[in-house]
């Protein structure tokens, strides 16, 4: 059973607009959160990370939200470029265990 | 500094053969995992290390072999290869074992068996 999902597979954005990638969790055990971008041909790099006893965590253009009574995080990217088009990784974990689950990824377009 | 690495990027097997896939990190790093990722179904992990000399299980485990003698070297064996191992294998690494800690990856090795 999915406890990490992403259920869009895939996702396409005008240039220069916001971009949400969405992720649901099943497990409310959970407390830390991650999002991992991917190009082609490379390892899954950390992008931006958010831990349960917050609601928001904002880095650049990057902006986590979480939202714990639905069980559902998103990752906005305002404005959005290309060199954005990759794939995300949403991750949860829980600190009294050492392993991440991953979601199966969401590739981002952006178009020109 | 160069962060995970992992050789070979690229590898052909034939059913039945075994191999060794490398991994190695700079950073002094107590922890270390192996990941598959396939089409459709994310980042899976195989085998991970809280430190030298400790390895324990992932949720796909089954034909695949660890060790973990230095804190910089984590290699993966494939003791005979199977069709269903076809795959890119990503290395990663963090500080320690608490998982509120971003993980390094590898750039990867894909695999294919024939």
């Amino acid at each position: 059973d999915q406890q990490v999902k992403q259920n869009s597979p895939s996702l396409s954005v005008q240039e220069g607009r916001i971009s949400i990638l969405n992720c649901d969790y099943t497990n409310s055990m959970f407390d830390y959160f991650l999002w991992y971008k991917k190009y082609p041909a490379e390892g899954p790099t950390f992008l931006i990370s958010i831990s349960s006893i917050k609601d928001k965590n904002e880095d650049g253009r990057f902006t986590v939200f979480l939202n714990k009574s639905a069980k559902h995080l998103s990752l906005h990217i305002v404005p959005s470029q290309p060199g954005d088009s990759a794939v995300y990784f949403c991750a949860a974990s829980w600190n009294r265990d050492d392993k991440i689950i991953f979601g199966k990824g969401t590739r981002l377009h952006i178009l020109p | 500094n160069a962060g995970v690495t992992q050789t070979p990027k690229f590898q052909v097997l034939k059913t039945g053969q075994s191999m060794t896939l490398q991994c190695a990190q700079d950073m002094n790093h107590e922890y270390m995992s192996w990941y598959r990722q396939d089409p459709g179904m994310g980042l899976r992990l195989i085998h991970y290390s809280v430190g030298a000399g400790i390895t324990d299980q992932g949720e796909v485990p089954n034909g695949y072999n660890v060790s973990r003698s230095t804190t910089e070297d984590f290699p993966l064996r494939l003791l005979s290869a199977a069709p269903s191992q076809t795959s890119v294998y990503f290395c990663a690494s963090r500080r320690s074992f608490y998982s509120n800690q971003p993980q390094h990856f590898g750039d990867g090795t894909r695999l294919s068996i024939l």
